[in-house]
């Protein structure tokens, strides 16, 4: 079974620009989650999304967003990126709502210059 | 809010030694707690698991126990391996009646290093 997928692995922008992140979750699965990873600040939590709707946001600008669609798919965008969005940013999936084990996947290394 | 404090890092070992990382928690009612372990260049694996007080999760030789009274859940190895180098992150999950199921709160993490 695949695991996690994220595309792009790496990813290098000015400051100013917007991009958007892409994660397929493993098959079957409906819950998709998005942290943020940097060594000053760890693992942060951005969002959530089940069954296409946002479930819960964590304490970021309004310059991140992200969607699900249909088919579980899910991307994030970051507008007017700035130097500090430099970062690793990971996808999870979980199979139902209440499901404990979230799959992470390999992440995406975001570098603004 | 909830939190999650792990010792600080990094911890080096000699092979065969033995390990402890230590995680406290604060959270309201009973959260589920987590270990999880990134590999250089890779993402995070689950690597046990624990649900509710007293549980002890346990998988590759590594063992927490989830002590409410003390709110924490310390992770142990009898005998590292070098292959266990990496870094550990300690984390929860809410407790069950709200709606943040899939959002974690991660402790700052503890890099591992083992020499042979």
């Amino acid at each position: 079974k695949a695991g996690v997928t994220q595309t792009p692995r790496y990813l290098i922008k000015t400051r100013g620009q917007q991009v958007t992140l892409s994660c397929s979750p493993i098959s079957g699965h409906r819950s998709v989650s998005w942290y943020q990873q940097t060594p000053g600040q760890g693992l942060q939590f951005l969002f959530e999304y089940f069954s296409e709707t946002q479930r819960n946001k964590g304490n970021f600008p309004g310059r991140f967003s992200g969607r699900q669609f249909s088919n579980s798919r899910s991307e994030m965008n970051v507008s007017t990126l700035e130097l500090g969005d430099s970062a690793l940013y990971l996808c999870a999936s979980r199979r139902g709502e209440r499901s404990y084990e979230q799959y992470f996947g390999p992440g995406t290394r975001l570098t603004v210059t | 809010g909830n939190s999650v404090t792990q010792m600080e890092g990094p911890v080096t070992l000699s092979e065969e030694a033995f390990l402890t990382i230590n995680c406290t928690y604060t959270a309201t009612g009973y959260p589920s707690l987590f270990w999880y372990v990134q590999y250089p260049g890779e993402g995070l694996q689950l690597l046990l698991k624990a649900t509710k007080a007293d549980d002890k999760g346990s998988n590759k030789g590594f063992e927490a126990t989830y002590r409410k009274e003390t709110t924490s859940f310390h992770l142990e190895k009898g005998s590292v391996q070098v292959s266990d180098s990496a870094v550990y992150f300690c984390a929860l999950r809410p407790a069950a009646g709200g709606t943040s199921y899939g959002k974690l709160t991660f402790g700052q993490g503890t890099i591992l290093t083992v020499h042979p």
